[in-house]
Protein backbone atom coordinates (compact mmCIF):
# COMPACT_ATOMS: atom_id res chain seq x y z
CA UNK A 1 0.00 0.00 0.00
CA UNK A 2 1.35 3.34 -0.86
CA UNK A 3 1.49 5.77 1.89
CA UNK A 4 2.75 8.88 2.83
CA UNK A 5 3.26 11.07 6.18
CA UNK A 6 4.06 14.18 6.53
CA UNK A 7 5.94 15.60 9.44
CA UNK A 8 7.19 19.02 10.99
CA UNK A 9 4.60 21.17 10.90
CA UNK A 10 4.89 23.52 13.76
CA UNK A 11 3.56 27.14 14.70
CA UNK A 12 6.17 29.47 14.02
CA UNK A 13 6.54 33.49 14.04
CA UNK A 14 6.63 35.66 11.03
CA UNK A 15 10.24 35.15 9.33
CA UNK A 16 10.70 32.58 10.55
CA UNK A 17 11.74 28.77 9.25
CA UNK A 18 10.56 25.22 9.63
CA UNK A 19 11.63 22.07 7.29
CA UNK A 20 8.53 19.60 6.62
CA UNK A 21 9.38 15.89 5.77
CA UNK A 22 7.19 13.74 3.64
CA UNK A 23 8.44 9.73 4.62
CA UNK A 24 7.45 7.43 1.27
CA UNK A 25 6.73 3.94 1.38
CA UNK A 26 4.96 1.26 -1.13
CA UNK A 27 6.37 2.24 -4.60
CA UNK A 28 9.43 2.78 -5.62
CA UNK A 29 10.24 5.83 -5.15
CA UNK A 30 13.31 7.68 -7.39
CA UNK A 31 10.72 6.81 -10.10
CA UNK A 32 8.47 9.28 -9.03
CA UNK A 33 8.14 12.96 -9.14
CA UNK A 34 6.94 14.28 -5.63
CA UNK A 35 5.32 17.84 -4.82
CA UNK A 36 3.64 19.70 -1.88
CA UNK A 37 0.53 21.27 -2.25
CA UNK A 38 -1.44 23.68 0.63
CA UNK A 39 -4.84 24.82 1.58
CA UNK A 40 -4.70 28.01 3.53
CA UNK A 41 -7.59 28.46 5.73
CA UNK A 42 -11.17 29.49 3.34
CA UNK A 43 -8.55 28.70 0.67
CA UNK A 44 -8.59 26.39 -2.42
CA UNK A 45 -5.79 24.10 -2.77
CA UNK A 46 -2.38 25.78 -4.09
CA UNK A 47 0.77 24.14 -5.46
CA UNK A 48 3.92 25.04 -3.96
CA UNK A 49 6.88 23.08 -5.16
CA UNK A 50 7.58 20.17 -7.19
CA UNK A 51 10.74 17.97 -7.93
CA UNK A 52 11.17 14.87 -10.62
CA UNK A 53 11.89 11.28 -9.07
CA UNK A 54 15.97 11.98 -9.66
CA UNK A 55 15.89 15.21 -8.14
CA UNK A 56 17.23 17.41 -11.33
CA UNK A 57 14.10 19.75 -11.89
CA UNK A 58 12.24 21.12 -9.73
CA UNK A 59 9.51 23.93 -9.74
CA UNK A 60 8.05 26.57 -7.72
CA UNK A 61 4.96 28.63 -7.37
CA UNK A 62 5.70 32.01 -7.70
CA UNK A 63 4.47 32.59 -4.39
CA UNK A 64 7.00 30.83 -2.86
CA UNK A 65 10.10 31.40 -5.04
CA UNK A 66 13.21 32.53 -3.29
CA UNK A 67 12.12 31.31 0.08
CA UNK A 68 11.22 27.77 -0.26
CA UNK A 69 13.45 25.11 -1.54
CA UNK A 70 11.99 21.57 -2.46
CA UNK A 71 14.10 18.65 -2.23
CA UNK A 72 14.35 14.60 -2.11
CA UNK A 73 16.81 11.94 -0.22
CA UNK A 74 15.79 8.92 -2.59
CA UNK A 75 17.84 6.38 -0.25
CA UNK A 76 15.17 7.56 3.02
CA UNK A 77 12.19 7.38 0.14
CA UNK A 78 11.66 11.20 1.95
CA UNK A 79 11.51 14.48 0.35
CA UNK A 80 11.67 17.59 2.20
CA UNK A 81 10.65 21.24 2.03
CA UNK A 82 12.52 23.74 3.79
CA UNK A 83 10.63 27.10 4.08
CA UNK A 84 12.10 30.50 5.07
CA UNK A 85 11.12 34.03 5.16
CA UNK A 86 7.42 32.93 6.70
CA UNK A 87 4.55 34.65 6.67
CA UNK A 88 0.93 34.97 7.94
CA UNK A 89 -0.45 34.18 4.18
CA UNK A 90 1.77 30.62 4.10
CA UNK A 91 -0.18 29.47 7.07
CA UNK A 92 -1.87 26.31 5.74
CA UNK A 93 -2.00 22.62 6.13
CA UNK A 94 0.63 21.21 3.73
CA UNK A 95 0.26 17.66 1.84
CA UNK A 96 2.64 15.62 -0.23
CA UNK A 97 1.56 13.94 -2.86
CA UNK A 98 2.86 11.71 -5.33
CA UNK A 99 3.10 11.78 -8.97
CA UNK A 100 2.27 9.29 -11.53
CA UNK A 101 5.28 10.08 -13.28
CA UNK A 102 8.49 10.52 -12.44
CA UNK A 103 8.76 14.21 -14.06
CA UNK A 104 6.58 17.08 -12.48
CA UNK A 105 5.06 18.58 -15.60
CA UNK A 106 1.77 17.56 -17.32
CA UNK A 107 3.39 15.00 -19.84
CA UNK A 108 6.02 12.84 -20.71
CA UNK A 109 5.65 11.72 -24.38
CA UNK A 110 1.91 10.49 -24.60
CA UNK A 111 1.89 9.63 -20.90
CA UNK A 112 -0.11 11.92 -18.62
CA UNK A 113 0.42 12.79 -15.03
CA UNK A 114 -1.55 13.42 -11.77
CA UNK A 115 -1.09 13.27 -8.41
CA UNK A 116 -2.03 10.26 -6.49
CA UNK A 117 -2.01 9.48 -3.47
CA UNK A 118 -1.81 12.51 -0.93
CA UNK A 119 -0.78 12.48 2.20
CA UNK A 120 -3.12 13.81 5.17
CA UNK A 121 -0.72 16.56 6.02
CA UNK A 122 0.76 18.72 8.67
CA UNK A 123 -0.38 22.04 9.62
CA UNK A 124 1.75 25.48 9.34
CA UNK A 125 1.20 28.08 11.55
CA UNK A 126 2.52 31.81 11.05
CA UNK A 127 1.92 34.06 13.54
CA UNK A 128 3.06 36.08 16.59
CA UNK B 1 -6.25 34.46 -7.07
CA UNK B 2 -6.80 30.75 -8.30
CA UNK B 3 -5.81 30.46 -12.15
CA UNK B 4 -8.21 28.25 -12.70
CA UNK B 5 -12.21 29.48 -12.11
CA UNK B 6 -14.52 27.25 -10.02
CA UNK B 7 -17.72 28.53 -8.35
CA UNK B 8 -17.80 28.36 -4.90
CA UNK B 9 -20.09 26.48 -3.91
CA UNK B 10 -23.08 23.98 -5.11
CA UNK B 11 -26.01 22.38 -4.30
CA UNK B 12 -28.59 20.13 -4.75
CA UNK B 13 -30.87 17.45 -3.46
CA UNK B 14 -29.96 13.30 -2.83
CA UNK B 15 -30.62 11.80 -6.38
CA UNK B 16 -30.32 14.60 -8.57
CA UNK B 17 -27.44 15.63 -10.39
CA UNK B 18 -25.29 18.37 -10.33
CA UNK B 19 -21.92 20.03 -12.65
CA UNK B 20 -19.39 21.99 -11.63
CA UNK B 21 -17.58 23.81 -13.95
CA UNK B 22 -13.86 25.23 -14.32
CA UNK B 23 -12.51 27.59 -16.50
CA UNK B 24 -8.73 28.43 -17.72
CA UNK B 25 -7.04 29.62 -20.60
CA UNK B 26 -4.83 28.25 -23.42
CA UNK B 27 -1.74 27.87 -21.58
CA UNK B 28 -3.10 25.43 -18.83
CA UNK B 29 -6.99 24.04 -19.57
CA UNK B 30 -6.52 24.68 -23.28
CA UNK B 31 -2.77 22.91 -23.43
CA UNK B 32 -2.74 20.10 -20.87
CA UNK B 33 -5.14 17.68 -19.15
CA UNK B 34 -7.75 18.18 -16.44
CA UNK B 35 -7.27 16.31 -13.39
CA UNK B 36 -10.49 16.55 -10.54
CA UNK B 37 -9.62 15.83 -6.91
CA UNK B 38 -12.06 15.08 -4.01
CA UNK B 39 -11.69 16.27 0.01
CA UNK B 40 -14.17 15.75 1.96
CA UNK B 41 -13.13 17.64 5.28
CA UNK B 42 -10.15 20.08 5.16
CA UNK B 43 -7.07 18.78 6.78
CA UNK B 44 -7.85 14.75 5.07
CA UNK B 45 -6.00 13.57 2.65
CA UNK B 46 -7.08 14.90 -0.91
CA UNK B 47 -8.18 12.20 -3.78
CA UNK B 48 -8.06 11.81 -7.39
CA UNK B 49 -11.30 11.79 -8.95
CA UNK B 50 -10.99 12.03 -12.51
CA UNK B 51 -7.74 11.93 -14.39
CA UNK B 52 -6.99 13.18 -18.02
CA UNK B 53 -9.72 14.82 -18.48
CA UNK B 54 -12.71 12.50 -18.29
CA UNK B 55 -11.07 8.56 -16.85
CA UNK B 56 -12.09 7.25 -13.78
CA UNK B 57 -9.41 5.63 -11.34
CA UNK B 58 -10.92 2.60 -10.13
CA UNK B 59 -12.99 2.36 -7.49
CA UNK B 60 -14.60 5.80 -8.55
CA UNK B 61 -18.49 5.27 -8.87
CA UNK B 62 -19.32 5.48 -12.77
CA UNK B 63 -21.54 8.52 -11.71
CA UNK B 64 -18.83 10.93 -11.19
CA UNK B 65 -17.63 12.11 -15.36
CA UNK B 66 -15.58 14.47 -16.25
CA UNK B 67 -15.42 16.34 -19.82
CA UNK B 68 -13.50 19.30 -21.66
CA UNK B 69 -14.19 21.94 -24.17
CA UNK B 70 -11.53 24.71 -25.23
CA UNK B 71 -10.19 26.47 -22.22
CA UNK B 72 -13.21 25.10 -19.53
CA UNK B 73 -13.42 21.65 -18.02
CA UNK B 74 -16.46 20.09 -15.80
CA UNK B 75 -17.08 17.84 -13.11
CA UNK B 76 -20.91 15.99 -13.46
CA UNK B 77 -21.85 14.22 -10.66
CA UNK B 78 -25.60 12.40 -10.92
CA UNK B 79 -27.54 10.31 -8.34
CA UNK B 80 -26.11 12.64 -5.80
CA UNK B 81 -25.51 10.74 -2.54
CA UNK B 82 -24.87 12.21 1.41
CA UNK B 83 -21.23 10.78 0.72
CA UNK B 84 -20.59 13.60 -1.89
CA UNK B 85 -20.96 16.52 -0.22
CA UNK B 86 -17.11 17.56 -0.14
CA UNK B 87 -14.73 20.13 -1.87
CA UNK B 88 -13.74 18.82 -5.61
CA UNK B 89 -11.02 21.08 -7.35
CA UNK B 90 -9.91 21.06 -10.81
CA UNK B 91 -6.12 21.33 -11.67
CA UNK B 92 -3.69 21.32 -15.03
CA UNK B 93 0.12 22.14 -15.65
CA UNK B 94 0.17 25.70 -16.98
CA UNK B 95 2.59 26.08 -19.78
CA UNK B 96 3.11 29.65 -19.57
CA UNK B 97 4.26 29.45 -15.39
CA UNK B 98 5.67 25.94 -15.57
CA UNK B 99 3.26 24.81 -12.51
CA UNK B 100 0.41 23.01 -11.89
CA UNK B 101 -2.44 25.52 -10.96
CA UNK B 102 -5.75 24.44 -9.10
CA UNK B 103 -9.35 26.17 -9.34
CA UNK B 104 -10.34 27.51 -5.95
CA UNK B 105 -13.08 24.50 -5.33
CA UNK B 106 -16.29 24.09 -5.33
CA UNK B 107 -17.93 23.26 -1.68
CA UNK B 108 -21.09 20.62 -2.60
CA UNK B 109 -23.87 20.33 -0.51
CA UNK B 110 -26.12 17.26 0.04
CA UNK B 111 -29.38 19.02 0.51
Amino acid sequence: EVQLLESGGALVQPGGSLRLSCAASGFRFSEHAMSWVRRGPGKGLEWVAGISGGGLNIYYADSVTGRFTISRDNSRDTVYLQMTGLRADDTAVYHCAKSRLSVVRAKSGSRLNWFDPWGQGTLVTVSS
Amino acid sequence: QSMLTQPPSASETPGQSVTISCSGSYSNIGSNAVNWYQQHVPGTAPKVLIYSDNQRPSGVPDRFSGSKSDTSASLAISGLQSEDEADYSCAAWDDSLSAWVFGGGTKLTVL
